[in-house]
């Protein structure tokens, strides 16, 4: 167990539809981290917060965006949902940039 | 573009053998960090190597780095059925917090 919770597990949605993903990051961990993880490939980065403070964006769609609150958990909005954006979303977290990162099980995310 | 990019792609060997998977990279990096992924689970941090250093071991992994060839190399040794898994390599640079991962190297262990 990594210590970083995300929910949910899974998640069947329609096109056109927004859905939110939650993340719980490690105990005392300030950085959280967003990735998307397509069938069989590599995990894109999408955006990373620290403190609270969006630090680091990747190739995020518009139609994504995330937060990250004062108790330090994370949320990413997915809207206007299309096929594509059928993936494995995870989310990990580390004390500060630049150390091991920790990763959540993921949300598994079907579009239908 | 920063990220790094394994090789071989897949790669099959007996139980018992080593496995050796290597990571290249383009721009110059702070840390590069190795882990490993069952099949549609959670990324596991396996190693990190910082920019300064030329080898890691940590059981039996071995990681070499060399900045000038910008190149990363994992060996696991005695390989195992359990190692069966996708190895990603991934670097940060100085100043810049994203942690940046490669395609991955499919690992599959024969028994």
């Amino acid at each position: 167990d990594s210590g970083v919770t995300q929910t949910p597990k899974h998640l069947i949605t329609a096109t056109g539809q927004r859905v939110t993903l939650r993340c719980s990051p490690r105990s005392g961990d300030l950085s959280v981290y967003w990735y998307q993880q397509s069938l069989d490939q590599g995990l894109q980065f999408l955006i990373q917060y620290y403190n609270g403070e969006e630090r680091a964006k990747g190739n995020i769609l518009e139609r994504f965006s995330a937060q990250q609150f004062p108790d330090l958990h994370s949320e990413l909005n997915l809207s206007s949902l299309e096929l594509g954006d059928s993936a494995l979303y995870f989310c990990a977290s580390s004390s500060h940039g630049n150390t091991e990162a920790f990763f959540g099980q993921g949300t598994r995310l079907t579009v239908v | 573009s920063q990220q790094g990019e394994e090789d071989p792609q897949a790669l099959s060997i007996q139980e018992g053998e080593n496995a050796t998977m290597n990571c290249s990279y383009k721009t110059s990096i702070n840390n590069l960090q190795w882990y490993r992924q069952n099949s549609g689970r959670g990324l596991v941090h396996l190693i990190l190597i910082r920019s300064n250093e030329r080898e890691k071991h940590s059981g039996r992994l071995r990681v070499t780095l060399d900045t000038s060839k910008k190149s990363s190399s994992l060996l696991i040794t005695a390989s195992r059925a359990a190692d069966t898994a996708s190895y990603f390599c991934a670097t940060d640079r100085y100043r810049d917090d994203k942690i940046i991962f490669g395609k991955g190297t499919r690992l599959h262990i024969l028994p």
